[in-house]
Order: structure tokens, then sequence, then C-alpha cells
């Protein structure tokens, strides 16, 4: 158990809706990353939030967005839903920022996202 | 982009023997390296890392070699076990940068 806590483990909704995933960091970290796995993109970086801010943003479409709120648990807001939104949504988190072995990140189990 | 890519897609052992699972990166600027292990309905737990100032670590039945000459980087994994089936994926980072890059993915499959 990595101590990362992701909810809910399963999405199904249809093209067009819009869903939260939320994610609670290990206790301690300051750090939330959102990531996307999908089979034809594989593990890909959306957005990062520091201590309430947002820090970097990877391949985030503008129909998604995040936040971070002062407790530290994130959520990442999916809007016009479509097909292709179907993925594996991962959220890590670390202790502070600026990567390397400082700054390892470490996964939750992930929200499965399926858009009929 | 630059990217992160694997050799193999599929790489399938006999237990007890050792594996090595390969990963070519393209960005020269690249200092930072990371394994993750990730089994089905999990997320990727972090394995082992290394920065590009070294070209080898080693950790519990693990090592990581990385060689900058050619951009190449391996996982070996010794004494093969039935818990060590999984999908390995090759990450990188720059330091002082957050995202990591992914690569593919390799599905190490263990023969009993």
């Amino acid at each position: 158990d990595s101590g990362v806590t992701q909810t809910p483990k399963h999405l199904i909704t249809a093209t067009g809706q819009r869903v939260t995933l939320r994610c609670s960091p290990r206790s301690g970290d300051l750090s939330v990353y959102w990531y996307q796995q999908s089979l034809d993109q594989g593990l890909q970086f959306l957005i990062q939030y520091y201590n309430g801010e947002e820090r970097a943003k990877g391949n985030i479409l503008e129909r998604f967005s995040a936040q971070q709120f002062p407790d530290l648990h994130s959520e990442l807001n999916l809007s016009s839903l479509e097909l292709g939104d179907s993925a594996l949504y991962f959220c890590a988190s670390s202790v502070a920022t600026g990567g390397g072995r400082k700054n390892i990140q470490y996964f939750g189990a992930g929200t499965r996202l399926s858009v009929l | 982009g630059e990217s992160v890519g694997l050799h193999l897609p599929t790489l399938s052992v006999q237990e007890g023997d050792n594996s090595i699972i390969n990963c070519a990166y393209s960005n020269s600027a690249s200092d930072y390296f990371i394994w993750y292990k990730q089994e089905s309905g999990k997320g990727p737990q972090f394995i082992i890392d290394i920065r590009s100032n070294m070209d080898k670590r080693q950790g519990q039945r693990v090592t990581v070699l990385l060689n900058k000459t050619v951009k190449h980087l391996s996982l070996q994994i010794a004494a093969t076990q039935p818990g060590d089936s999984a999908v390995y994926f090759c990450a990188e980072s720059l330091e002082g940068a957050d995202g990591l890059t992914f690569g593919k993915g390799t599905h190490l499959i263990i023969q009993p």
C-alpha cells in the first residue's frame, strides 16, 4: 500500500458528461501529480500541484482541470467527456517538488474511467 | 516531443533465472531515471532510481545500469520469482523538473 488513496475505483459515464476524481496524498506529502494511462498513449503526465498551487503542466486537455485543497487532497475534473477519455487515471504524491531522488513519486491504485 | 521507449514489449523468463529489461531514452538532457513495477489492477510501484552521474546502482535483487553514451537503461532482476510478474516501466526526468516521462512498458512473464 503506497499510502495514496484514490476514489472512486471505477467510474462509468456517458459522453458529454462531467466527472470528478479524488486523491488523498500520503501523510506529509505536499505534491500531488495526475497521470493518464491509456493503451495507445501509455502513462502520460497531466498536471502537478504543490501545497495548493499549480506547479507543472503536462499533456492536459483544456476540458480537464485540477485543484489541490488546503487539506492537500486533490481533485481532477474531466468535462465534456469523449470516448477517447476512457483510461486509467493515477494520482501520485511526493514530499516536495523539484524532482530527483529526494522527491520520489508514489502512486495510488488509480480510477478506471469508462466513457460510453 | 522526445520520449522514453522500450525495446521489448514482452519478456518471458524461467523462474529462478535472471531477467534483463531494457529501455532506450532519447532526451540526452535527462539526468534522473526511475524504474516502476505495475502489477495487474495496481498503480506503478517504485523499484529503483539512478542519477546520470552514476552508471550502476544496486538494490535488493535489482540492479539498474545506465549507459549515457548510447542512451540506454536496463533493469536486472536476480533469481526471478513469480511475484515479479508485472509490467515494468522506465521513466525519465530532469533534476529540478517534476513530471515524469514514461516508456511504454515491458510485460515480464515468469514461467514455472
